[in-house]
C-alpha cells in the first residue's frame, strides 16, 4: 500500500477484555515501531521490531501488552485485560532500514476503554 | 524526567507571521532530531530533521536552528498560514541500535487568517 495501514482506527473495549491492534507497514520496510499516544501528550515508544526479530520491548508498560510481527511485515500488538489507563492511540511506523531513515507513521488506533 | 523539554505549549500567531518552536535536551549521545507535524486525527508527519553536525537546515519555510553546545534545537515556520495549524513535536533518537524516538509534549499552532 501507499502508507502505513492501522486498523480497526476506532476500539471501544470493556475493562477486562482482550484487543489486538494490527498495523500494516510499507511494502519492504524492515523497521516497525510501536508508540502510545496519550490525549494531549507526544507519542511514548513502546517496541521495536527490525523484521521478525523483536530487539527493543522496554516501552511496554506491563506484562498485558504483547507485540509480534512473525514474518517481518504485519505486526499485530496485544493488550490482555484491558484497563482503563490504557485508553490512547496507539500509533504504529515503520522504515525502510536499520539506520537512520525517516519514519512513516500510521492514522493510529484509537483505544477507548470503559 | 522529560528527556525531551518543548517549549511553548500552545502558540498562536497571526498569517504571515513567524513561528518559533523551542526544545531542549539532555542526552548527548542523541544524534537525530526531527520535527514531526500532526493534525487531529492523524498519524505525525516527518517535516525536516537535522543532525548535530549542522547548525541550521532549510527546507522551504521552514528552519531548524541546532545549538549543540547548548543542547537546543528550535523549528522556525516562515510566513505561516492558516494552513500550518496543527500540533508540532520535536524529538531525538540515539545512535547505535537504539531507533526509538523520544518526544517532546508537543506544541499546539493556530495561525489566525
Amino acid at each position: 500500500g501507499a502508507g502505513v495501514s492501522q486498523s480497526p482506527r476506532y476500539k471501544v473495549a470493556k475493562r477486562g477484555q482482550d484487543v489486538a491492534l494490527r498495523c500494516d507497514p510499507i511494502s519492504g520496510h524492515v523497521s516497525l515501531f510501536w508508540y502510545q499516544q496519550a490525549l494531549g501528550q507526544g507519542p511514548e515508544f513502546l517496541t521495536y521490531f527490525q523484521n521478525e526479530a523483536q530487539l527493543d520491548k522496554s516501552g511496554l508498560p506491563s506484562d498485558r501488552f504483547f507485540a509480534e510481527r512473525p514474518e517481518g511485515s504485519v505486526s499485530t500488538l496485544k493488550i490482555q485485560r484491558t484497563q482503563q489507563e490504557d485508553s490512547a492511540v496507539y500509533l504504529c511506523a515503520s522504515s525502510l532500514g536499520s539506520g537512520n531513515t525517516e519514519a512513516f507513521f500510521g492514522q493510529g488506533t484509537r483505544l477507548t476503554v470503559v | 524526567q522529560q528527556q525531551v523539554k518543548q517549549s511553548p505549549q500552545s502558540l498562536i500567531v497571526q498569517k504571515g507571521g513567524i513561528s518559533i518552536i523551542n526544545c531542549a535536551y539532555e542526552n548527548t549521545a542523541f544524534d537525530y532530531f526531527p520535527w514531526y507535524q500532526q493534525f487531529p486525527g492523524k498519524g505525525p508527519a516527518l517535516l525536516i530533521a537535522i543532525r548535530p553536525d549542522v547548525s541550521e537546515k532549510k527546507e522551504g519555510r521552514f528552519t531548524i536552528s541546532f545549538n549543540k553546545s547548548a543542547k537546543q534545537f528550535s523549528l522556525h515556520i516562515m510566513d505561516s498560514q492558516p494552513g500550518d495549524s496543527a500540533t508540532y513535536f520535536c524529538a531525538a533518537r540515539g545512535a547505535g541500535n537504539n531507533r526509538k524516538l523520544i518526544w517532546g509534549l508537543g506544541t499546539s499552532l493556530a495561525v489566525n487568517p
